[in-house]
């Protein structure tokens, strides 16, 4: 099956500076990539849809320039947390459709962000 | 603005069959049911989807009612490691995004 592999799995930062997270699709080209947010014991909360060379659409209450998110290539899309502070802990994911269209996800491993 | 709607929480015995139930009762004529777990702390996985007619693979049974309005996921042969929340959810082709709503814990005991 497709893969999408996620980088860093696990980072720890301090208050303040930025940190960014790659989604990459290594086997077939992700014409659009997904970015979700989760809190413990609870659902996936999607934040933004990116399409490849175009704006990400956010979801409201999602800060686009505290998240900034670009889709460069058909394989990789970067989550960007900027000035991050210890409420932006969480853990996030991607997920990448093909261009099939078909509706399957496929997700990353997720990234769990952890600020000082 | 999830669209389906899952029990909490469920168990079940190793070895038994694991049914889990959705209900989708505003779905669209070309929205088609997914289903995806997620073990703590990793990505989700996809485990199948279907539109109308019930689907197999070699993970799971989708039995979708005639009328659509709702879903069962069964898990054959349960095992510990089945343990996992299960998402339901609805998707067409021109929706775009998807909307996880809070999934079903569940717990199989040995």
């Amino acid at each position: 099956g497709a893969v999408v592999s996620q980088h860093p799995s696990r980072v720890i930062c301090k208050s303040g500076t930025s940190v960014k997270i790659e989604c990459r699709s290594l086997d077939f080209q992700a014409t659009t990539m997904f970015w979700y947010r989760q809190f413990p014991k609870q659902s996936l909360m999607l934040m933004a849809t990116s399409n490849e060379g175009s704006k990400a659409t956010y979801e409201q209450g999602v800060e686009k320039d505290k998240f900034l998110i670009n889709h460069a290539s058909l394989t990789l899309s970067t989550l960007t947390v900027t000035s991050a502070h210890p409420e932006d802990s969480s853990f996030y994911i991607c997920s990448a459709q093909d261009r099939t269209n078909t509706g399957e996800l496929f997700f990353g491993e997720g990234s769990r962000l952890t600020v000082l | 603005d999830a669209k389906t709607t899952q029990p909490p929480s469920m168990d079940c015995a190793e070895g038994r069959a694991a049914n889990l139930p959705c209900n989708h009762s505003t779905i669209s004529g070309n929205e088609y049911v997914y289903w995806y777990r997620q073990i703590h702390s990793q990505g989700p996985q996809y485990i199948i989807h279907g539109l109308k007619n019930n689907e197999t693979n070699e993970m799971a049974s989708l039995i979708i009612t005639e009328d659509r309005k709702s879903s069962t996921l069964i898990l054959p042969h349960a095992t510990l490691r089945d343990t996992a929340v299960y998402y339901c959810i609805v998707w067409a082709p021109n929706a775009g995004k998807s909307t996880f709503g809070d999934g079903t814990t569940l717990t199989v005991k040995p």
